[in-house]
């Protein structure tokens, strides 16, 4: 079993649409919970990060926490062309983060 | 004003060849990391460094040494590089906890032929 698993995509959103992320971790033990974008040929760029359950908001970025269930979530409101990228979820117990395999978004204008 | 930064960007290099990748970083921070992301875009984490003591070193070839001269600076020596050696190996950095944060440098593609 993937230490950290994503809905695997592609996932196509019109301009101005919510774009939905998700992600499942298998080690109870993880603590810190981190949204990376990756845009083609570019590195990994942290986004959002989360550590409690519930949601936290940044901009047009809502990540979601919920630990008994093991899940985390991002939700891209109002989605623009530069959106269009690889998301990456990971989960970290201290130093080690396990990331998921990403999802590729694309926003269509 | 970089944070995290490797060279080279590219490496083309044949088979059996030693080769060394390296990272600095002016972020003040105490742990550095090695991802390797192969042809999948897979990121999985090879070595990290805290306060330059090693403290992961996941199944990697022993090939693969990594060397932390300060906290400040990791580089990756690798011996005899193999075709399966071809990826974008990314060096990161992060603060020793809580948050444990990691600021990624720009990748090194390598190229083995």
């Amino acid at each position: 079993q993937k230490e950290v698993e994503q809905n695997s995509g592609p996932l196509s959103v019109p301009e101005g649409a919510i774009a939905s992320l998700n992600c499942t971790y298998s080690d109870r033990v993880s603590q810190s919970f981190f949204w990376y974008r990756q845009y083609s040929g570019k590195s990994p760029e942290l986004i959002m990060s989360i550590y409690s359950n519930g949601d936290k908001e940044d901009g047009r970025f809502t990540a979601q926490l919920n630990k008994a269930s093991q899940y985390v979530s991002l939700l891209i409101r109002d989605s623009q062309p530069s959106d269009s990228a690889t998301y990456l979820c990971a989960a970290s117990n201290d130093y080690k983060l396990s990331f998921g395999a990403g999802t590729t978004v694309t926003v269509r204008a | 004003d970089t944070a995290v930064s490797q060279t080279p960007k590219y490496l083309v290099t044949q088979m059996g060849n030693d080769k060394s990748i390296k990272c600095e970083q002016n972020l003040g921070h105490d742990t550095m990391y090695w991802y390797k992301q192969d042809s999948k875009k897979f990121l999985k984490i090879m070595f990290s460094y805290n306060n330059k003591e090693l403290i992961i070193n996941e199944t990697v070839p022993n090939r693969f040494s990594p060397k932390s001269p300060d906290k400040a600076h990791l580089n990756l020596h690798i011996n005899s590089l193999e075709l399966g050696d071809s990826a974008v190996y990314f060096c990161a950095s992060s603060v020793a906890g809580p948050t444990y944060e990691q600021y990624f440098g720009p990748g090194t593609r390598l190229t083995v032929t």
